[in-house]
């Protein structure tokens, strides 16, 4: 199985801070990545896929690069709605996998 | 308006079994590979299981393989995970999540998910 790893575990920013999470594959995936926002209680929302693709209505402050095996997630100038759970997923292969989160809160 | 709803979560003690449903609308069910995510409380994401559009393909984790089974009915448009020989570790949140794009690679569409609670 593929594992995904994710840096830093938790940040802490104010609002139009730029904001970078990295998320990194025990494997060569290509773009096979997806990242994901989730909201207490609330299901996770799709920001981007293959890597790189801002989802339909996803602001364009949020941003995906990399390729193989280091991938990032990059928020430009982070909203108050953007406090939350981000999380990175892999579509190599099955299972499919998803790296253990990033929680961004409020400095 | 996309709508995914799931149901059929319960408590329901270790080794017991249950099934969960997921109804969808607005969108073009039979043309979506559907997947089962869940979140044990306080937790991360766990992928659970994939279904092709068709329903000839299926995919588990390793934590569920041979115990749970999904199926779908694409008149109805709605998926179904059943259940058996529950775990205390399956306890969570269990959402069923769209894939429509290359390769089923990432899920655009989310329910609210079902809660499951396996307890004596």
């Amino acid at each position: 199985d593929i594992q995904m790893t994710q840096s830093p575990s938790s940040v802490s920013a104010s609002a139009g801070d730029r904001v970078t999470i990295t998320c990194r594959a025990s494997q060569g995936i290509g773009s096979w990545l997806a990242w994901y926002q989730q909201k207490p209680g609330k299901p996770p929302k799709l920001l981007i896929y293959a890597a790189s693709t801002l989802q339909s209505g996803v602001p364009s402050r949020f941003s995906g690069s990399g390729s193989g095996t280091d991938f990032t997630l990059t928020i430009s100038s982070l909203q108050p709605e953007d406090f939350a759970t981000y999380y990175c997923q892999q579509a190599n292969s099955f299972p499919r996998t998803f790296g253990p989160g990033t929680k961004v809160d409020i400095k | 308006e996309v709508q995914l709803s799931e149901s059929g979560g319960d408590l329901v003690q270790p080794g017991g079994s249950l099934r969960l449903s997921c109804a969808a609308s607005g969108f073009t069910f039979s043309s979506y590979a559907m997947n089962w995510v869940r979140q044990a409380p306080g937790k991360g994401l766990e992928w659970v299981s994939i279904i092709n559009d068709s329903g000839g393909s299926t995919y588990y984790a390793d934590s569920v393989k041979g115990r749970f089974t999904v199926s779908r009915d694409n008149s109805k448009n709605t998926v179904f995970l059943q259940m058996n020989s529950l775990r205390v570790e399956d306890t969570a949140v269990y959402y069923c999540a769209g894939a429509g794009g290359s390769g089923w690679s990432h899920f655009d569409y989310w329910g609210q998910g079902t809660l499951v609670t396996v307890s004596s």
